[in-house]
């Protein structure tokens, strides 16, 4: 049963434009959650993290906001920029427990 | 030179041969992991150590197995591989997951990934 889901596959914004990429958990213990953005033949990276205790996180062009209510974060890059365009990853954990990792989104951003 | 370092990056085998996949870290951290990537899977955990003496199988640990030789070093061994586990393999480190203040620490810093093909 998966336990951090990322049900868009992908994703296509214009340059300059918002992106907002969705991450959706059905465990309510997680305490922590993480965006790992990956490019082509490269390991991921972390991106930008939020703590349950937290409802919002900014780094720059990218946020993270959690609705724990909901169960639910998203990314926000804005603007979105062409060497943004990469899968990106939602991870959780719970109790500094090991990662568990969402399907991906790909991002694509067009000039 | 990288933080994470993985060898082979791609390896090409046949069924039922045993296929050793290592991994060294220079970040001095305790916890290291082995990853599966399927294409529309994600990053599916295989194993993870929290030092050299622990193991631990993740969600997908059938038909792999581990070995922590050192702090930096972490092998991934399939005995005989089969043509499903062609895949994109990632090691990873992290270090305690929570620092000094109750900081969190514990991003994952992965290695450039081992491609695996099974014929």
């Amino acid at each position: 049963d998966q336990q951090v889901k990322q049900n868009s596959p992908s994703l296509s914004v214009q340059e300059g434009r918002i992106s907002i990429l969705n991450c959706d958990y059905t465990n309510s213990m997680f305490d922590y959650f993480l965006w790992y953005k990956k490019y082509p033949a490269e390991g991921p990276t972390f991106l930008i993290s939020i703590s349950s205790i937290k409802d919002k996180n900014e780094d720059g062009r990218f946020t993270v906001f959690l609705n724990k209510s909901a169960k639910h974060l998203s990314l926000h890059i804005v603007p979105s920029q062409p060497g943004d365009s990469a899968v990106y990853f939602c991870a959780a954990s719970y109790l500094s427990e090991k990662l568990v990792f969402g399907k991906g989104t790909k991002l694509t951003v067009n000039p | 030179d990288a933080d994470v370092t993985q060898t082979p990056r791609n390896r090409i085998t046949k069924t039922g041969k045993r296929i050793m996949l290592e991994c060294s870290q220079t970040k001095g951290h305790d916890r290291m992991y082995w990853y599966r990537q399927d294409p529309g899977l994600g990053l599916r955990l295989i194993y993870y150590s929290f030092d050299v003496k622990d193991i631990n199988k993740g969600e997908i640990s059938d038909g792999y197995s581990v070995s922590r030789q050192a702090q930096a070093k972490f092998s991934l061994s399939l005995e005989s591989a089969i043509p499903n586990q062609t895949a994109l393999y990632f090691c990873a480190t992290s270090d305690r997951l929570v620092g000094l203040a109750g900081a969190y620490t514990g991003e994952l810093f992965f290695g450039e990934g081992s491609r695996l093909t099974v014929l």
